[in-house]
């Protein structure tokens, strides 16, 4: 079984810059797909990204294309979130989660708050 | 993009009541790749169902979901105390998305 563990969040100003780091404990198979989803407070969830831990390949919400990028290391199997030009509206608790089997959300992280405020 | 929508927003049950709670999608989810998920509150989701009524690992078989195409369902057959929570459907068919959410609550 594999354990997720975020951080890296904290209060960022309009137009900032952060980057999230999950760590993941336990084995992680080529084919499994790590995403972000995030969670602003008193809200649903949102899909941000996907990573194919295999083959690197990523994909993005509309709303952080062109501003987010995410990485994996799979040396330590991390996970890596980039945000560049973050808005008040990207304020949530970002989790990452993990889908090995079906694409369903199988495992996920406690999450990792990001405010954006000046 | 698919949109799911929940019903009710919020269901007020006893413990031992059943639960039925409602998601549909805005068009056909394919292959059924609707998952519902289990939220408490401080705590991450979990996944209870996936593939529309597949349960997942260490899921009690109270929980069952059922449905096809654009509408699905989730079934608590009797509620227990720590059922109550939010409850998200989402569809993994095309991209990525959640529902608004129905909440469980003690009546």
């Amino acid at each position: 079984e594999v354990h997720l563990v975020e951080s890296g969040g904290r209060v960022v100003q309009p137009g900032g810059s952060l980057r999230l780091s999950c760590a993941a404990s336990g084995v992680i198979f080529d084919d499994y797909a790590l995403h972000w989803v995030r969670q602003a407070p008193g809200k649903s969830l949102e899909w941000v990204s996907l990573i194919n831990w295999d083959s690197g390949r990523t994909f993005f919400a509309d709303s952080v294309k062109g501003r987010f990028i995410v990485s994996r290391d799979k040396s330590n199997n991390s996970l890596y979130l980039q945000m560049n030009s973050l808005r008040p509206e990207d304020a949530a608790l970002y989790y990452c989660a993990i889908a090995a089997g079906d694409g369903a959300f199988d495992m996920w992280g406690q999450g990792t708050l990001v405010t954006v405020s000046s | 993009e698919i949109v799911l929508t929940q019903s009710p927003g919020t269901l007020s049950v006893s413990p031992g009541e059943r639960a039925t709670l409602s998601c549909r999608a805005s068009q056909s989810v394919d292959a059924r790749r609707l998952a519902w998920y289990q939220q408490k509150p401080g705590q991450a989701p979990r996944l209870l169902i996936f593939g529309a009524s597949s349960r997942a690992t260490g899921i009690p078989d109270r929980f069952s979901g059922s449905g096809s195409g654009t509408d699905f369902t989730l079934s608590i057959s009797r509620v227990e105390p720590e059922d109550f929570a939010v409850y998200y459907c989402q569809q993994y068919a095309t991209s990525f998305t959640f529902g608004p959410g129905s909440r469980v609550d003690l009546k």
